[in-house]
């Protein structure tokens, strides 16, 4: 059974290019979740997914950050234009059912350096 | 921020001691719960805990929930080299949905 998939393991944009992040969740598992990590720091929560739904972005920045989930093939987290300011671990979880009482399936991450 | 708080930031321990991380929140609350992070990797689950209870134990884990505190502790007992992670806690506000809101973790070391 595959877990989380994250893709790519590690990614270097210039600052100003698009950063494009995947995440394929445990087969079955029709809920996403996207967290941030900065350096000696906790995950922030970024936005929740549902199948081709946006439940909740209030973790993510209005501007240059965008979400989806399609009926067919991974999540994609999207960053236009990037600052360094961006450069952080992003972390893709799933769960089953969305239940407040089920645990989050976590992929390994993205890092995301932004010279 | 609704962020919780982890103390101790580090702990450093031998094998076969006991380690303590606690935790505490700013929110009420449905569940809590603890994940592990080995370096440069993804979270893993160890244990959840729901408002209602005060203890669960997984194994060598150990928790406790104070509602009243707002705050948990994990106990992980008779330590391994390989229990060296960072540990974060993790609340589940009542908001009808998963959301989780992470502490600022304990890294913990402990030598063979």
């Amino acid at each position: 059974n595959a877990g989380v998939m994250q893709n790519p393991r590690h990614l270097v944009r210039r600052r100003g290019q698009e950063a494009r992040l995947r995440c394929s969740p445990v087969k079955g598992h029709s809920h996403v979740y996207w967290y941030r990590q900065l350096p000696e720091e906790g995950l922030k929560f970024m936005v929740y997914l549902q199948k081709e739904n946006i439940i909740d972005e209030s973790g993510m920045p209005k501007e240059r950050f965008s979400a989806e989930f399609p009926k067919e093939g991974p999540s994609i987290l999207r960053i236009q234009q990037v600052v360094r300011g961006d450069s952080a671990a992003y972390f893709c979880a799933s769960s089953p059912t969305g239940a407040t009482n089920e645990k989050l399936f976590f992929g390994s991450g993205t890092q995301l350096s932004v010279l | 921020s609704q962020q919780g708080e982890e103390d101790p930031q580090a702990l450093s321990i031998q094998e076969g001691e006991n380690a303590t991380m606690n935790c505490s929140y700013k929110t009420s609350i449905n569940n809590l719960q603890w994940y592990r992070q080995n370096s440069g990797r993804g979270l893993v689950h160890l244990i959840l805990i729901r408002s209602n209870e005060r203890e669960k134990h997984s194994g060598r884990l150990r928790v406790t929930l104070d509602t009243s505190k707002k705050s948990s502790s994990l106990l992980i007992t008779a330590s391994r080299a390989a229990d060296t992670a960072s540990y974060f806690c993790a609340t589940v506000p009542n908001t009808g949905f998963q959301k989780l809101v992470f502490g600022t973790g304990t890294r913990l070391l402990v030598s063979p």
